[in-house]
């Protein structure tokens, strides 16, 4: 089945202490990003990936960074979450730069306290 | 005023009904233009593209005036199972790239 797929859904986390949401497409899609959505300011981009090794900012990068080091897979990691960066994120991708359908992933739902 | 913008509603309709949202945006170079639809807390999903003569798929139509800068979405014969929220996505020209610009999006309640 075509899916992306976001680890964890859910997460509850302290101010400060590192972590990774991971994103994985069966796809073979090029073109993946990550969205945050939050009440009233809608979905805004992280960051994109137009392939492999080649990443670039959104329009909400500050205190986020990613990889991609293989075509399916496009981490988001938080260095030192603060709270601020409380929200929902989705990862997607299409099968190219942003003419195509965009498939989401089911989503994660970070607190960060 | 924003690049993309819609009425954030609630639309409330009963069954049956027909209802149409708006979307207005702000680039006259925007190229491409969809609907997604979102249920509450989950991921969106594509509904529609809307493209420069209009297409319907089923009980939906979209339409785009570029004269106005607007697209709609119209929906007939409303089911429960259109609850959800409608959102805009508009796609412009960014430099080298493109950029997805999406709407707030419209919540529909569909009641009995």
């Amino acid at each position: 089945e075509a899916q992306v797929t976001q680890n964890p859904r859910y997460l509850i986390t302290v101010t400060g202490k590192k972590l990774t949401v991971t994103c994985s497409q069966n796809m073979n899609h090029e073109y993946m990003s990550w969205y945050r959505q939050d009440p009233g300011l809608g979905l805004r981009q992280i960051y994109y990936s137009m392939n492999v090794e080649v990443t670039d900012k959104g329009d909400v990068p500050e205190g986020y960074k990613v990889s991609r080091k293989e075509k399916r897979n496009f981490p988001l990691i938080l260095e030192s979450p603060s709270p601020n960066q409380t929200s929902l994120y989705f990862c997607a991708s299409s099968l190219r730069q942003l003419t195509y359908e965009q498939y989401f992933g089911p989503g994660t739902r970070l607190t960060v306290t | 005023r924003k690049e993309v913008e819609q009425d954030p509603g609630p639309f409330n309709v009963p069954e049956g009904a027909t209802v149409a949202f708006n979307c207005t945006y702000s680039n006259s170079a925007s190229q491409s233009f969809f609907w997604y639809r979102q249920d509450c807390r989950k991921e969106p999903k594509l509904l529609m593209s809307v493209y420069s003569s209009g297409n319907e798929d089923g009980r939906f139509t979209a339409q785009l005036n570029r004269a106005s800068q607007y697209i709609s979405l119209l929906i007939r014969d409303s089911k429960l199972s259109d609850s959800a929220t409608y959102l805009c996505v508009v796609i412009i020209n960014a430099g080298n790239n493109r950029k997805l610009i999406w709407g707030l999006g419209t919540s529909l309640a569909v009641n009995p």
